[in-house]
């Protein structure tokens, strides 16, 4: 069974660029959560999607923006990068039952955004 | 709203040593609470979790307590090996206010031989 899957690995870009990252969820998840790390910081919460729609959002502006397809993958998007976008970006999943009310996400590798 | 504050890194010790990263919480309603561990280059790992108060998350030696009174959640390990040589974080999840995660800026974990 595969985990959580993200795409790409790493990607550099430069200031004022457009970007989409990727990702598959786990095998049984529908819902997708994005996630920002800085360098030496714990994960943000960007924003999370299920059914299609956005459920919940964080503290981020509207240049970042995500998209859930009908087989549950999701991809964010961010316009007009920052130097300050750089960082990793985490995808985690999670299945929408009883138990997932104690939100037990499983995350992917990341993508390591590099802005130039 | 939701915060949560670990103890400063990095911490070094040497192998067989005892481990405590402390982690205390604020959180308004009665989230669940969740250590993850990230090794370098990879993304998180779920390393334990406990979604009630006096419950003991525990998994590959390592163990944490829901404590409701102190509103901590402090991570322990009797003896640490190299290979748990990595960032610890501690996260909440309040059910009361959907999906999202708060995570901990993190603890740097290096075992020395």
């Amino acid at each position: 069974d595969a985990g959580v899957t993200q795409s790409p690995t790493h990607l550099i870009k430069t200031r004022g660029q457009q970007v989409t990252l990727r990702c598959s969820p786990k095998s049984g998840h529908d819902t997708v959560s994005w996630y920002q790390q800085a360098l030496g910081q714990g994960p943000q919460f960007i924003f999370q999607y299920y059914e299609e729609e956005e459920r919940q959002r964080g503290n981020f502006p509207d240049r970042f923006s995500g998209h859930q397809f009908p087989n549950y993958s999701s991809e964010l998007n961010v316009n007009a990068l920052l130097l300050g976008d750089s960082a990793l970006y985490l995808c985690a999943s999670s299945p929408t039952t009883q138990a997932s009310l104690y939100n037990e996400q499983f995350f992917g590798p990341g993508t390591r955004l590099t802005v130039l | 709203g939701n915060s949560v504050t670990q103890m400063e890194g990095p911490v070094t010790l040497s192998e067989e040593a005892f481990l405590t990263i402390n982690c205390t919480y604020t959180a308004t309603g009665y989230p669940s609470l969740f250590w993850y561990v990230q090794y370098p280059g990879e993304g998180l790992q779920l390393l334990l979790k406990a979604t009630k108060a006096d419950d003991k998350g525990s998994n590959k030696g390592f163990e944490a307590t829901y404590r409701k009174e102190t509103t901590s959640f402090h991570l322990e390990k009797g003896s640490v090996q190299v290979s748990d040589s990595a960032v610890y974080f501690c996260a909440l999840s309040d059910p009361n206010q959907g999906g999202k995660l708060i995570f901990g800026q993190g603890t740097e974990l290096s075992v020395k031989p």
